[in-house]
């Protein structure tokens, strides 16, 4: 069974403050997605990284997946209030049927 | 841009009672999966479906649950006799093959009561 860490869970920061979230597995991934959740609804994609060392820029963002494809990182510069919300990790095996997600950041910027 | 729709978005059911949850994929993509969220928790694989099969299932998808792709365009999930352990959130997913990403719907509120 594949798992994936996500941290931290929780993360309070003030606005313009830099922050990183992790995602940290025993397992190797084919890919590896971030996505943002608002309440009650589904998860929205952010990025898909694929290749080991990968890093993908997404205006303020910055994801970086591991050489190994085994973890991956979430950095925000400069956070604004407006990036409140459940971030979540979620690795893809290699058969490409299932994925597995990471218990999720929940970030609240204060202006 | 494409995406993915669910209806209903909220379904109250009494336990026991049979439920099917409905999902629309984007329309070029072949692969379609189901997942849940029980509130505060992760979000778990249940089922993925392609070429009119069932490709991988999880522990959770047991004889209650099934999938079928009843027409060119829906995708359906139906939880035969429904436990109370069953409310969640349940997400459709769809892909354009098995490696590319998922795109999620906004997902249908389950409460057995």
């Amino acid at each position: 069974t594949q798992l994936l860490e996500q941290s931290p869970q929780f993360l309070s920061i003030q606005e313009g403050e830099n922050l990183t979230v992790y995602c940290n597995s025993s397992s190797v991934f084919s890919s590896l997605q971030w996505y943002r959740q608002e309440p009650g609804e589904g998860p929205v994609l952010l990025v898909t990284v694929v290749t080991g060392g990968e890093v993908k820029k997404l205006k303020r963002l910055t994801f970086q997946f591991g050489d190994a494809r085994k973890d991956s990182s979430l950095h925000i510069t400069a956070a604004q209030p407006g990036d409140t919300g459940l971030y979540l990790c979620a690795g893809g095996d290699n058969a490409g049927n299932m994925l597995t997600f990471g218990g999720g950041t929940r970030l609240m910027v204060k202006p | 841009e494409p995406e993915v729709t669910q209806t209903p978005s909220h379904q109250v059911t009494q336990m026991g009672q049979e439920v099917i949850l409905r999902c629309v994929p984007i329309s070029n993509h072949l692969y379609f999966y189901w997942y849940r969220q029980i509130l505060g928790q992760k979000v778990e694989f249940l089922v993925s479906f392609y070429n009119n099969e069932i490709s991988e299932k999880s522990e959770i998808f047991d004889d209650q649950f099934s999938v079928e792709r009843p027409d060119g365009s829906n995708f359906t999930l139906k939880i035969r006799s429904t436990k109370l352990e069953d409310s969640a959130m349940y997400f459709c997913a769809s892909s354009v093959d098995s490696l590319s990403t998922q795109y999620f719907g906004p997902g249908t509120r389950l409460t057995v009561l």
